[in-house]
């Protein structure tokens, strides 16, 4: 069983900055099958990132994922207002499972 | 435009079962792999089971194996999950989410806003 660490689990940051989230897994993760969620309060998740690098429809480009096999990053270039959330990694293939997410908050 | 709609949700005591329902609708429903996804009062995501797309996968998580069974009917455009033996750690906004694909990749593009299940005496 695949276990994901987020780090950290909360990052306080000012809009227009830089944002890197870092998702780690017990062991490697096959075929980069990698995602990356994003909720807002009240709302249900929202798919980013899949493939550990490929953007799903819709989503800005100043979202990025990055890496393979146990180390995978994802990072918002500039932070707008509309980017404070908590953002979840995790792990498909079989037996999907999540990371215990870390939240962007306003400085 | 891609809509899941959950319902059946509800106050159920300890040891009794609920069916939880989900209406699909904007993509073809039997191309697609399903799941149901929870997440308990304040925590994160579980993925709780998923169905491929036609039923001839299904996985489950091991908090829920035995208890939960999922299970489609492409003719309604419809995902259900019938819940027996529940407990107070089920007690979470139930999520009906739609794969990428039509295996069980596990990898959900739509989700529902969900339907919350609350065991307690």
């Amino acid at each position: 069983e695949i276990v994901l660490t987020q780090s950290p689990g909360t990052l306080s940051l000012s809009p227009g900055e830089r944002a890197t989230l870092s998702c780690r897994a017990s062991q490697s993760v096959s075929s980069s099958y990698l995602a990356w969620y994003q909720q807002k309060p009240g709302q249900a998740p929202r798919l980013l990132i899949y493939g550990a690098s490929s953007r799903a429809t819709g989503i800005p480009d100043r979202f990025s994922g990055s890496g393979s096999g146990t180390d995978f990053t994802l990072t918002i270039s500039r932070l707008e207002p509309e980017d404070f959330a908590v953002y979840y990694c995790q792990q498909y293939g079989s037996s999907p499972r999540f990371g215990g997410g870390t939240k962007v908050e306003i400085k | 435009e891609v809509q899941l709609v959950e319902s059946g949700g509800g106050l159920v005591q300890p040891g009794r079962s609920l069916r939880l329902s989900c209406a699909a609708s904007g993509f073809t429903f039997d191309d697609y792999a399903m799941h149901w996804v929870r997440q308990a009062p304040g925590k994160g995501l579980e993925w709780v089971s998923g169905i491929s797309w036609n039923s001839g996968s299904i996985g489950y998580a091991d908090s829920v194996k035995g208890r939960f069974t999922i299970s489609r009917d492409n003719a309604k455009n419809s995902l259900y999950l019938q819940m027996n033996s529940l407990r107070a750690e089920d007690t979470a906004l139930y999520y009906c989410a739609k794969d990428m694909g039509d295996g069980l990749l596990g990898n959900f593009d739509y989700w529902g806003q969900g339907t919350l299940v609350t065991v307690s005496s």
